[in-house]
């Protein structure tokens, strides 16, 4: 079955400093692992997107790894911002499902100052 | 990527009332979208694939009757909750595949009473 699995559920950390999250999934074979960032009441916001043969991919403070040998990603947040605080979620599209993905439930981070 | 709108962003209902929905792709010709529904602390179960000018697949569990899914044009695709009941309360996104990404619309909480 194909599965997503996150952890922590939910984190709160002092403002300014860095976060990991984690993803393990037992799809496979996989077209691509992304994550995504949804604030409360608003719709998922694409943070990274990597192939199955990427190792890691940056987008400013935020830098997704990816292991396929052991299925197991992370999501590193730097230098925390109160802004971050949201609900970050971890996808994987089956390469046998054409575009239709799995969803994680989500990491609910919090930022306190 | 692709800029996505939903309209009614929030919307409030009698139960037995119908109620539509609203996604539009704003700056991408859009033959595929998708509609998930998301329920509190849950995260994004799709609820059907949006087919421009075909009929929408929809997912296991998911009534076709109930909620009509009508994609009329490459860049409008309307979700129709027919005969509304408080169960169907929850937070409803729309998506645009864009190559191999989704980019998801900003969601419409619906209420209803």
């Amino acid at each position: 079955k194909n599965q997503v699995e996150q952890s922590p559920q939910s984190l709160i950390i002092l403002e300014g400093k860095n976060c990991t999250l984690q993803c393990n999934y037992t799809v496979s074979p996989f077209s691509n692992l992304r994550w995504y960032k949804q604030d409360t009441g608003r719709g998922p916001v694409s943070l990274t997107i990597m192939t199955f043969s990427e190792n890691t991919k940056s987008n400013g403070r935020y830098t997704a790894t990816l292991d396929a040998d052991t299925k197991q990603s992370s999501l590193h947040i730097t230098a925390s911002q109160l802004s971050d605080s949201a609900s970050y979620i971890c996808v994987v599209s089956p390469r046998e499902y054409g575009n239709k993905l799995v969803f994680g439930a989500g990491t609910i981070l919090r930022v306190k100052s | 990527g692709a800029v996505v709108s939903q309209h009614p962003s929030w919307v409030i209902c009698k139960s037995g009332t119908s109620v539509k929905i609203e996604c539009r792709s704003l700056d991408f010709q859009a033959t595929t979208m998708f509609w998930y529904r998301q329920f509190p602390k849950q995260s994004l179960m799709l609820m059907a694939t949006s087919n421009e000018g075909s009929k929408a697949t929809y997912e296991q569990g998911v009534e076709k009757d109930k909620f009509l899914i009508n994609h009329a044009s490459l860049t409008l695709s309307t979700l129709t909750v027919t005969s509304a009941h408080p169960e169907d309360s929850s937070f409803y996104i729309c998506s645009v595949q864009v190559h191999n990404e989704q980019f998801f619309g900003p969601g419409t909480r619906l209420t209803v009473l």
